[in-house]
């Protein structure tokens, strides 16, 4: 299996910060790699596919870069809606795995 | 718009039978740009991908837990099912169904609300 490891794990910042979270995988991923947001009690959101694409209805403020194995997600200015649990994805390869997650929490 | 909403017990017992059912609404289940997801996350913990069916009906199972899943579906009523057997209050978990865009890329795209399954006696 591709194991995905992110950092940090947990990350404290202010409102209209930028924040970047890494996603590292054991082995390449090309570019098949995705990003969701997921807030306590909801299903996971997708933000970012194949790396570096924004899903249709996420604001711009959100951008993923990177390819092979190491990967990054920026939040450009943060909202005080950001604040989330942050997951890295990887699809070249079954079984799909994710990220340990990343708790982003308001200072 | 695409919905998924899941259906079945909350709570199992030790070494029975999980079921769940998946059905989806403003979209088709034999759509060949998709297939179609089962991913579970225990208390506190992150994600794990189970396996997918496609429309075709072949599936592909996360081999930690192959010897006990089964994902089939029902085309007639739009629906996916997932059944893990001997399960153990390690498999108690909120279960996700999800729809899998692989057309070219390969994203979940749509989750379900997720459906909390507790394992205990």
């Amino acid at each position: 299996d591709i194991q995905m490891t992110q950092s940090p794990s947990s990350l404290s910042a202010s409102v209209r910060d930028r924040v970047t979270i890494t996603c590292r995988a054991s082995q390449s991923v090309s570019s098949y790699l995705n990003w969701y947001q997921q807030k306590p009690g909801k299903a996971p959101k997708l933000l970012i596919y194949a790396a570096s694409s924004l899903q249709s209805g996420v604001p711009s403020r959100f951008s993923g870069s990177g390819s092979g194995t190491d990967f990054t997600l920026t939040i450009s200015s943060l909202q005080p809606e950001d604040f989330a649990t942050y997951y890295c994805q990887q699809s070249n390869r079954t079984p799909y795995t994710f990220g340990q997650g990343t708790k982003l929490e308001i200072k | 718009q695409v919905q998924l909403q899941e259906s079945g017990p909350g709570l199992v017992k030790p070494s029975q039978t999980l079921s769940l059912t998946c059905t989806i609404s403003g979209g088709s289940i034999t759509s060949g740009d998709y297939h179609w997801s089962w991913i579970r996350q225990p208390p506190g913990k992150g994600l794990e991908w189970i396996g997918y069916i496609y429309f075709s009906g072949s599936t592909y199972y996360n081999p930690s837990l192959e010897s006990r899943i089964t994902i089939s579906s029902d085309t007639s009523k739009n629906q996916f099912s997932l059944k893990l057997s001997s399960v153990t209050a390690a498999d108690t978990a909120v279960y996700y169904c999800a729809r899998v865009s692989s057309s070219s890329w390969v994203f979940f795209d749509y989750w379900s609300q997720g459906t909390r399954v507790t394992v205990s006696s």
